[in-house]
């Protein structure tokens, strides 16, 4: 009955190079979101997926940002050419059921860009 | 205008008293609404849904809602010490009901 699990839990990198951050969803889970949390602010939706497809990537900030989800399960969010408004907490969640709007949040990463 | 909008506070309330949160949200389909509760450094986690006009009650916790006025609140009756953290509203997008807005958060701070 492991939660939703984050890798790294801190990532400290320098501008401009490229980053990727891990998550491992509740097995089981068939719906997975990434959000953002910039320090004192609320969660910025980034992109969820319903399986391996991704219906709503609208909450992506640049095109330097991607993600992917293999097997239903593992997701992968990357950021290339890092800037330092990037900094912040990413925040993985998964659902077992969408419409439950029942979240389960992984303890996140926190990306620091120098 | 944000999709949902939360005042930041903070908000202090004694130990024992009412708290008050509220949220308004734009997408007037909006079907499904949620408070989730975030303790400092930590992740947040559901505590209330809410998908009908009025009333509903888990506990200490009420959530309202007004679709007409496009407004979502939770009360927080007998409020503890424990209670204080910040308090998430999230709406689900209508027509998406994968998508879910997250407002700014309200910080409750419930002084002994």
């Amino acid at each position: 009955g492991a939660g939703v699990s984050q890798s790294p839990s801190n990532k400290v990198t320098e501008k401009g190079k490229d980053v990727e951050l891990r998550c491992d969803p509740i097995s089981g889970h068939t719906a997975l979101y990434w959000y953002r949390q910039s320090l004192g602010q609320g969660l910025e939706f980034l992109i969820y997926f319903q399986g391996n497809s991704a219906p709503d990537k609208s909450g992506l900030p640049s095109d330097r940002f991607s993600a992917e989800r293999t097997g239903g399960s593992v997701s992968t969010l990357t950021i290339q050419r890092t800037q330092q408004e990037d900094s912040a907490v990413y925040l993985c969640a998964s659902s077992p059921d969408p419409n439950t709007g029942e979240l389960f949040f992984g303890e996140g990463s926190r990306l620091t860009v120098l | 205008q944000k999709e949902v909008e939360q005042n930041s506070g903070p908000l202090s309330v004694p130990e024992g008293a009412i708290a008050s949160l509220n949220c308004t949200y734009s997408d007037r389909g909006s079907q499904s609404f949620f408070w989730y509760r975030q303790y400092s450094g930590k992740s947040p986690e559901l505590i209330m849904s809410i998908y009908s006009n009025g009333d509903k009650e888990d506990g200490r916790f009420t959530a309202q809602l007004n679709k007409a006025s496009q407004y979502v609140s939770l009360l927080i009756r007998d409020s503890q010490p424990s209670d204080s953290a910040t308090y998430l509203c999230a709406v689900n997008k209508s027509g998406n009901t994968g998508k879910l807005i997250f407002g700014q958060g309200t910080t409750l701070q419930v002084k002994p």
